[in-house]
């Protein structure tokens, strides 16, 4: 148990469909992060949330539209989305993002795996 | 820019075989580093972490140190098992506020009995 779900864990969804993945930690931590993992291709940060605020982010489609209510919960919804998003979309959370050269040990998730038909 | 370069895969071991995996970095601030291991169907679970130079990060028999001078922090560990076949990534960040951590690019390790 790494005290952060995803749900779903795996997810079909056609081109014009609106779908919404779920993560949510239960760390006390108050930074949250997207990232997406396609094969072959290295770990892409998408998003990050500190403190419910968005701090980055890394030239996403549009088509990804990420949400964060509380620093418990963070959503990525979908809409749209082309076959080549087919990829395991990580969850991750850490202590909130502060300067003073502190260790940013990120928690991660099990993923979903998005599979865009 | 920053960014991490680890060692390309895939890497396959006999059982109670040495392992090193080389890992280098490339940072203008002092990173702390890490290595998460990707076990199937999972998420990345931290490894071990070093935070200064001359650190050892170590955990369930793998052992990292970190090498301010050759900037390195290659994973060893002497005596591999089948469960610990999995893929393994490095990783580096700068304390800053975008808490962004590079990740490379993963080595697949294989095991065999």
């Amino acid at each position: 148990e790494t005290g952060v779900t995803q749900t779903p864990r795996h997810l079909v969804m056609g081109m014009t469909n609106k779908k919404s993945l779920k993560c949510e930690q239960h760390l006390g931590h108050n930074a949250m992060y997207w990232y997406k993992q396609s094969a072959k291709k290295p770990l892409e940060l998408m998003f990050v949330y500190n403190f419910k605020e968005q701090t980055e982010n890394n030239s996403v489609p549009s088509r990804f539209s990420p949400e964060c209510p509380n620093s418990s919960h963070l959503f990525l919804h979908l809409h749209t989305l082309q076959p080549e998003d087919s990829a395991l979309y990580l969850c991750a959370s850490s202590q909130e993002l502060v300067g003073g050269g502190s260790s940013y040990e990120q928690y991660f998730g099990p993923g979903t795996r998005l599979t865009v038909t | 820019g920053d960014s991490v370069t680890q060692m390309e895969g895939p890497v396959t071991l006999s059982e109670e075989a040495f392992l090193t995996i080389n890992c280098t970095y490339t940072a203008t601030g002092y990173p702390s580093l890490f290595w998460y291991v990707q076990y199937p169907g999972e998420g990345l679970q931290l490894l071990l972490k070093a935070t200064k130079a001359d650190d050892k990060g170590s955990n369930k028999g793998f052992e990292a140190t970190y090498r301010k001078e050759t900037t390195s922090f290659h994973l060893e560990k002497g005596s591999v098992q089948v469960s610990d076949s999995a893929v393994y990534f490095c990783a580096a960040d700068r304390g800053s506020t975008l808490g962004r951590l590079y990740f490379g690019r993963g080595t697949q390790l294989t095991v065999w009995p």
